[in-house]
Order: structure tokens, then C-alpha cells, then sequence
């Protein structure tokens, strides 16, 4: 089974600068995806980027932008600029991408990282 | 607005009683999905749907089920309810027909059941 781990409870950041947040993960799969999600106090979930395993260009969405490492089965988040309203629980999640039958395209996620933003 | 749509937002009840919680899919998504995020446990999977069938199945408890209609909107069914049971519920969908390239699930905004 594949597992997620985020080793960051929580994070700080200043206003305007870079901030990463890790990721890992452990599969027997070779092809798979991965995404981070952000969840405000809102609630909502949000997709904030997603990397596809068989790209090795690293995915980059305005501000946030990835650090994917295949072989070392690493996936980091980068937010550069931070700004206020990027406060918000960060979690990254697996999705397989060989689905046989009876298979799923389930996501399994990490516990998250807390990140805060300072004025 | 993610174009999943969860009701009710908000849901207290009583241990040992029933509720069903209600989500719509984004407009062509055929796979349905359930998390239990709570936090001791996290984001948990617990069940998915695709196009009424159930495809797989995760943590999901027996007092609980799910089914998916013709209009493909679904519900999950938690009975005999317990105060552990107290969580924020997410529905998801994806696969849309229309773009088999998109591989990202989309959330609603989740219901929150307090179990008193």
C-alpha cells in the first residue's frame, strides 16, 4: 500500500518570502500521480499543483512550483512571494495511475503541514 | 466554487442515531468519492463510486454506506452513530468523459457532523 508522509507539522513563513514544504512517499508503482492540496480555514479543499511521475519537468502553477525526485520518491512544495491568504493546512496525496480492474483512483494523503504567514 | 456541492454543511445529532449526507458531482463526473478527515486519523479514504458501481472501498465501517444514483449525486448513509464518529465528511469527483487527461479530484466543501 502506498503511504504519504509529511515530516513539517507546522510552518512559518514571512510575508513576500519562499517558503518549502516536504513531502514523501513510498510505492511500488511506477506510474502515479501526485498533488498537493490546500485547505484555509475555510475548509475547502483547493488543488494547488499536480506532477504527473512520468514528467520529469517539475510542475509550476504561478507562485508554487514543485521539487519532484522520482528515484528518491520525494515531492516538495515550493511558495515563493508568500502572501497572507497562502495560510492554510498543505497536504499531499498519491494517486495511482495504473488502474486495473477493480482498481482506484483513490488519493491517499499525507497529515498535512500547518503553514502560517507573518505580516 | 469547485462545482461539487455537499448538503448540509453543518449536522449535529444524537450517538445511536442515522443521518445521510448528500453530494452532487461536478456536471459529468462519473466517479464519486468519500473522505472522513478527522484529527487523530487525517484524510481518509473510505469510498468510491464510479458511474453507480462501487469501485472500491477503504476505511469505511460497517454502520456506513454509500450509493450513487442514476443522476450520479450520492449519498453515505452512517448509522448507530458514536462520538468517534465526529468528523468532517468530504465528498469528491472526477473522471469526467469529456477530459479522460484530467486526473485531479474535486472537493465540496465538506460536512461537518458532531456526534453529542
Amino acid at each position: 500500500a502506498q503511504t504519504v508522509t509529511q515530516s513539517q507539522p507546522e510552518m512559518s513563513v514571512q510575508e513576500a518570502e519562499t517558503v518549502t514544504l516536504s513531502c514523501t512517499y513510498d510505492t511500488s508503482e511506477s506510474d502515479y500521480y501526485l498533488f498537493w492540496y490546500k485547505q484555509p480555514p475555510s475548509r475547502q479543499m483547493i488543488l494547488v499543483i499536480r506532477q504527473e511521475a512520468y514528467k520529469q519537468q517539475n510542475a509550476t502553477e504561478n507562485r508554487f512550483s514543485v521539487n519532484f525526485q522520482k528515484a528518491a520518491k520525494s515531492f516538495s512544495l515550493k511558495i515563493s512571494d508568500s502572501q497572507l491568504g497562502d495560510a492554510a493546512m498543505y497536504f499531499c496525496a498519491y494517486r495511482s495511475a495504473l488502474i486495473t480492474q477493480g482498481g482506484s483512483e483513490k488519493l491517499v494523503f499525507g497529515k498535512g503541514t500547518k503553514l502560517t504567514v507573518n505580516p | 466554487d469547485s462545482g461539487v456541492t455537499q448538503t448540509p454543511k453543518h449536522l449535529i445529532t444524537a450517538t445511536g442515531q442515522r443521518v445521510t449526507l448528500r453530494c452532487s458531482p461536478r456536471s459529468g463526473d462519473l466517479s464519486v468519492y468519500w473522505y472522513q478527515q478527522s484529527l487523530d486519523q487525517g484524510l481518509q479514504f473510505l469510498i468510491q463510486y464510479y458511474n453507480g458501481e462501487e469501485r472500491a472501498k477503504g476505511n469505511i465501517l460497517e454502520r456506513f454506506s454509500a450509493q450513487q444514483f442514476p443522476d450520479l449525486h450520492s449519498e453515505l448513509n452512517l448509522s448507530s452513530l458514536e462520538l468517534g464518529d465526529s468528523a468532517l465528511y468530504f465528498c469528491a469527483s472526477s473522471v469526467s468523459p469529456r477530459d479522460m487527461t484530467r486526473t485531479e479530484a474535486f472537493f465540496g466543501q465538506g460536512t461537518r457532523l458532531t456526534v453529542v
